[in-house]
């Protein structure tokens, strides 16, 4: 069974420019989660999207939205990019609304 | 706001010896969760444990919960090199359905 997969694995973007990462979760998976994760800190909760609906989101401007598709695949575009927004993001996805998240390996965005 | 801390930030420990990371809390849990992240990837699961229980095993790997004081540690016994990693608490607060993480321990373990 294929796990959660993310595209692209990196990126590179200049400030001002808008940069869309993509995420596909365990089949069956309705759940998708989105953290950022500066380099060599914790990891900062983003949005959670659910059956297709944003459920819940972080501490975050507006700039970072999203959507979840049919599928359940998720997109998390990021509008405006400052040098601050590089990171690692990771997407994960359960089937439930409890117990344990499945992560992808990420996408490391930079912004230069 | 994070909602857990871990302690210590860094541990190095020789093979063999056994590595304790703690992790604490601010709210009424769920669950408590522990995960691992090799150097810039994404993160595994270890271990669950319920708001209802104190302690839990998996293979070398010991979970206690204390939910008066908010407290959670994990034991890995018997460290190897391969146990290198960052590890992570995760709280699953009440009415919230996320998942919150700690700060993170970097664990080296030198052969």
């Amino acid at each position: 069974e294929a796990g959660v997969t993310q595209s692209p694995t990196h990126l590179i973007k200049t400030r001002g420019q808008q940069a869309t990462l993509r995420c596909s979760p365990i089949s069956g998976h309705t759940s998708v989660y989105w953290y950022q994760q500066a380099l060599g800190l914790g990891l900062q909760f983003l949005l959670w999207y659910d059956e297709g609906e944003e459920r819940n989101r972080g501490n975050f401007p507006p700039r970072f939205s999203g959507r979840q598709f049919p599928n359940y695949s998720s997109e998390l575009n990021v509008n405006a990019l400052e040098l601050e927004d590089s990171a690692l993001y990771l997407c994960a996805s359960r089937p439930t609304r409890s117990g344990e998240l499945f992560f992808g390996e990420g996408s490391r965005l930079t912004v230069l | 706001s994070q909602q857990g801390e871990e302690d210590p930030q860094a541990l190095s420990i020789q093979e063999g010896e056994n590595a304790t990371m703690n992790c604490s809390y601010k709210t009424s849990i769920n669950n408590l969760q522990w995960y691992r992240q090799n150097s810039g990837r994404g993160l595994v699961h270890l271990i669950l444990i319920r708001s209802n229980e104190r302690e839990k095993h998996s293979g070398r790997l010991r979970v206690t919960l204390d939910t008066s004081k908010k407290s959670s540690s994990l034991l890995i016994t018997a460290s190897r090199a391969a146990d290198t990693a960052s590890y992570f608490c995760a709280t699953d607060p009440y009415n919230t359905d996320k998942l919150i993480f700690g700060t993170g321990t970097r664990l080296q373990v030198f052969p």
